[in-house]
């Protein structure tokens, strides 16, 4: 079963704005993970929070967590066309072995 | 440093024909993970290996899939015989360590379609 839960499942923003994705998830963490993949492509790491810390910060990405009420929020600041990508958040399982990843949210920022 | 490669990148197949992908992690990255993800989903972890043992192959469909890593780095994936459903990306993803507290590395990915 799925852990994380994207919402908005897409996302549609002009150039220049933020955008904010959202992940919630239904059992304890250990740990957070925010995930970007380009059409056709790989996944990219973009940034990981701990459950002992509240917000983090990397470059235009603020990351936000409250672990009370099961969410984090992917904050992207001053948004460009490139972008435009799925992002995933991905929670601990099977006792932080690995992980499970949200459906995503489809992000189309527009120039 | 050269990053995760997969093999091939494409792969058309009918039902019930057999498929082998292959992956070559990031050197010296002890943990690999192949993963499923079917189009508008996330990806779904199907197995992953700590050098050349198996952590955790719970959401592997055993009766058609297997995959090995042999020595330790190269892994394959198997799909014999492959269903309609296993058209899908399938992602290798490879880490230094196990575990969350390490993010993950991904290949571009081999696409299937099963016709």
């Amino acid at each position: 079963s799925q852990q994380g839960e994207e919402d908005p499942q897409a996302l549609s923003i002009q150039e220049g704005e933020n955008a904010t994705m959202n992940c919630s998830y239904k059992t304890s963490i250990n740990n957070l993970q925010w995930y970007r993949q380009n059409s056709g492509r790989g996944l990219v790491h973009l940034i990981l929070i701990r459950s002992n810390e509240r917000e983090k910060h990397s470059g235009r990405l603020r990351v936000t967590l409250d672990t009370s009420k099961k969410s984090s929020s992917l904050l992207i600041t001053a948004s460009r066309a490139a972008d435009t990508a799925s992002y995933f958040c991905a929670t601990d399982r099977n006792y932080g072995q690995n992980f499970v990843f949200g459906p995503g949210t489809r992000l189309s920022v527009l120039p | 440093e050269a990053g995760v490669a997969q093999s091939p990148r494409y792969k058309i197949i009918e039902k019930r024909q057999s498929v082998a992908f292959w992956c070559n992690p990031i050197s010296g990255h002890a943990t690999l993970y192949w993963y499923q993800q079917i189009l508008g989903q996330g990806p779904k972890l199907l197995i992953q290996f700590q050098n050349n043992g198996v952590v955790d192959d719970s959401q592997l469909p055993k009766d058609r899939f297997s995959a090995e890593r042999l020595k330790g780095v190269d892994s394959t994936l198997k799909i014999q015989p492959a269903k309609l459903e296993d058209s899908a990306v399938y992602l290798c993803a490879s880490s230094p360590l196990a575990g969350n507290y390490n993010e993950q590395f991904f290949g571009p990915g081999t696409r299937l379609t099963v016709l």
